[in-house]
């Protein structure tokens, strides 16, 4: 059964990183684009960053640029986010899912950032 | 950027009744492999988003067929034939044709 586990959130004090982690299995992992998506308490989904299949191009939101940092081994079927200079801002639940039909979408690993 | 619409903000429904949420693109949502990446989310209170409807119309596994979607180029809704309690909730559209974007949701509620 293909599944996406999203592990390494926690809380973290303002202008600290965090790594997130992102394994699949029981799919094609490596023929596929995936991204990072996010979910503010009480507020809607906004994507954070996207990887192509190969790691070959990646694309940012915005709100992310410059902080965040997608990544994937395809030999370890994990995909990464490593954020850097964290703000309150970046509190959400984190989720990973493919790209570009979200046909796996995980359950989600929380981050909190604390001032 | 594309940005996706949703319309209505705010659903009130009846049970047993049908509802009908928009979702409007700023650009059209066909790739050029010939799909239409527009799918349907559902977010049920506590719980994460699980996908419902992808591709415009696809129903993903365990989805109940009163849930159908339709649209073309710029213009697609999400409908429930017969509301059931269980289908309250926020319904995102979200588009994966150029780069990534959420619609803003619609909360359905009885």
């Amino acid at each position: 059964q293909a599944q996406l586990v999203e592990s390494g959130g926690g809380v973290v004090q303002s202008g600290r990183s965090l790594r997130l982690s992102c394994a699949a299995s029981g799919f094609p992992f490596l023929h596929y684009g995936m991204y990072w998506v996010r979910q503010a308490p009480g507020k809607g989904l906004e994507w954070v960053a996207l990887i192509w299949y190969d790691g070959s191009y990646e694309h940012y939101a915005d709100s992310v640029r410059g902080r965040f940092t997608i990544s994937r081994d395809n030999s370890e079927n994990t995909l990464y986010l490593q954020m850097n200079n964290l703000r309150v801002e970046d509190t959400a639940k984190y989720y990973c899912a493919t790209y570009p039909g979200s046909d796996y979408w995980g359950q989600g690993t929380l981050v909190t950032v604390s001032s | 950027d594309v940005v996706l619409t949703q319309s209505p903000l705010s659903l009130p429904v009846t049970l047993g009744q049908p509802a009908s949420i928009s979702c409007r693109s700023s650009h059209s949502l066909v790739h050029s492999d010939g799909t239409t990446y527009l799918n349907w989310f559902q977010e049920r209170p506590g719980q994460s988003p699980r996908r419902l409807i992808n591709r415009v119309s696809k129903r993903d596994s365990g989805v109940p067929d009163r849930f159908s979607g339709s649209g073309t180029g710029t213009d697609f809704t999400l409908k429930i034939s017969r509301v059931e309690a269980e289908d309250v909730g926020i319904y995102y559209c979200m588009q994966g044709t150029h780069w990534l974007t959420f619609g803003g949701g619609t909360k359905v509620e009885i």
